[in-house]
């Protein structure tokens, strides 16, 4: 069993519609989640982090994390046609080791 | 804005020379690391380090070894390059400060190995 696990995709969605990808992860002392935005050829950006359960919102993202399911989630409202992009979900295992470790990501295409 | 700089953007390499690859980062972040992706395999740690001088394996590190003399430079070895070290590979750079530290990444340099 992968440590991250995500749903390659693709996941297309129309334009303006809500994008929901979807994240579980192994280890139940994980600390911290994140959400990761990659373009083709470019480097990963940070789009959001949460650590307590529930859900945090942040413009038109949302971050939803259910610890006790192991389940971590990204909604995105209103999508846009510059939404489309590999959405990397990544978690710090624990405290004494601050590395990430990613899932292998989920491609979203927003069609216009 | 945080920069994680690293030295080259492409690189080819010979299977058996031994590649340097360079990250400065300019935040005085204390945790660097360096990651490689792969299609379909996502981003895997290779090493990461804490602080000057000391280094720990990540979860990929057979062919690899890693150099932090000063805080803002952490550089990637390959001591005798192969083809399967081909691959992009990624720095990134963080603070040690709270639980969701978020991580700054390089442009990435994609070496390929002939």
């Amino acid at each position: 069993q992968k440590e991250v696990e995500q749903n390659s995709g693709p996941l297309s969605v129309p334009e303006g519609a809500i994008a929901s990808l979807n994240c579980t992860y192994s280890d139940r002392v994980s600390q911290s989640f994140f959400w990761y935005r990659q373009y083709s050829g470019k480097s990963p950006e940070l789009i959001m982090s949460i650590y307590s359960n529930g859900d945090k919102e942040d413009g038109r993202f949302t971050a939803q994390l259910n610890k006790a399911s192991q389940y971590v989630s990204l909604l995105i409202r209103d999508s846009q046609p510059s939404d489309s992009a590999t959405y990397l979900c990544a978690v710090i295992k624990d405290t004494g080791r601050r590395a990430l470790t990613f899932g292998s990501g989920t491609r979203l295409q927003v069609q216009p | 804005d945080v920069k994680v700089t690293q030295s080259s953007r492409y690189l080819v390499k010979r299977t058996g020379e031994k590649v340097f690859l360079e990250c400065v980062q300019d935040m005085d972040h204390e945790n660097m690391f360096w990651y490689r992706q792969d299609p379909g395999l996502g981003l895997r740690l290779i090493y990461f380090s804490y602080d000057v001088k000391m280094k720990e394996k990540g979860d990929i590190p057979e062919g690899y070894s890693v150099s932090r003399e000063k805080k803002e430079r952490f550089s990637l070895i390959l001591e005798s390059a192969s083809t399967n070290q081909t691959s992009m590979y990624l720095c990134a750079s963080s603070h040690d400060d709270r639980v969701d530290t978020e991580a700054f990444f390089g442009q990435g340099t994609r070496l390929t190995v002939v």
